[in-house]
């Protein structure tokens, strides 16, 4: 199946700085990437849907001032955790549609997700 | 937002023995896909569904699509201790709509 990469796979910040995750989609080329945030032992809740070249939809409740969103290219989306705070630490998780995937509807690769942990 | 029903919640088995679980929609869905979490890791695609009624086998998994649209099961034969980990339904409706996941099934095989 399709690769996607998020890097970094962990990261550990200061209170009030800014984190950056990468979602690469490695062999396809990506228009729609998604952005997840899952707490321990739960589903995967979605932030936000990420359209290359525009802006992104963040789902209810989600500060888009918070959490950037940049889709720069078909293979790389942003996600940026600015004036971080501990009750953001949490795992996030991108993932990118393949478009050319057999069948009616586009299937979804997820990346391995990044640990994030606010001191 | 919209959620699956999925069940069981959590599954303890014996290794060799069979597994089914199941998710369930008061709506329908064009595609249904099964992920399977191991700790840390992001979701794996294990089978994904297209057609109602289609049956689909990956290995020792097999999957279904529910006539309706509305549900799909997915059963693991003579499952293994890395079977171990969370495994996630989840519905995808035609165009860039986002995946609507069921709350997932926490496999624990015991050897």
């Amino acid at each position: 199946g399709a690769v996607v990469s998020q890097h970094p796979s962990r990261v550990i910040c200061k209170s009030g700085t800014s984190v950056k995750i990468e979602c690469r989609s490695l062999d396809f080329q990506a228009t729609t990437m998604f952005w997840y945030r899952q707490f321990p032992k739960q589903s995967l809740m979605l932030m936000a849907t990420s359209n290359e070249g525009s802006k992104a939809t963040y789902e209810q409740g989600v500060e888009k001032d918070k959490f950037l969103i940049n889709h720069a290219s078909l293979t790389l989306s942003t996600l940026t955790v600015t004036s971080a705070h501990p009750e953001d630490s949490s795992f996030y998780i991108c993932s990118a549609r393949d478009p050319w995937t057999s069948g009616p509807t586009d299937t979804q690769y997820f990346g391995p997700g990044t640990r994030l942990t606010v001191l | 937002g919209q959620q699956l029903n999925q069940s069981p919640q959590s599954m303890f088995i014996q290794e060799g023995e069979d597994v089914s679980m199941n998710c369930t929609s008061s709506s329908i869905f064009n595609t249904w896909l099964w992920y399977k979490q191991d700790p840390g890791e992001g979701p794996v695609l294990l089978i994904a569904l297209y057609k109602a009624g289609e049956l689909t086998s990956n290995g020792r998994l097999t999957a279904q699509f529910g006539i309706t649209r509305k549900d799909s099961f997915l059963n693991i034969s003579a499952s293994i201790p890395s079977d171990v980990g969370i495994y996630f339904c989840a519905g995808s409706t035609f165009g860039n709509t986002p995946l609507v996941f069921g709350k997932g099934t926490r496999l624990s095989v015991i050897a």
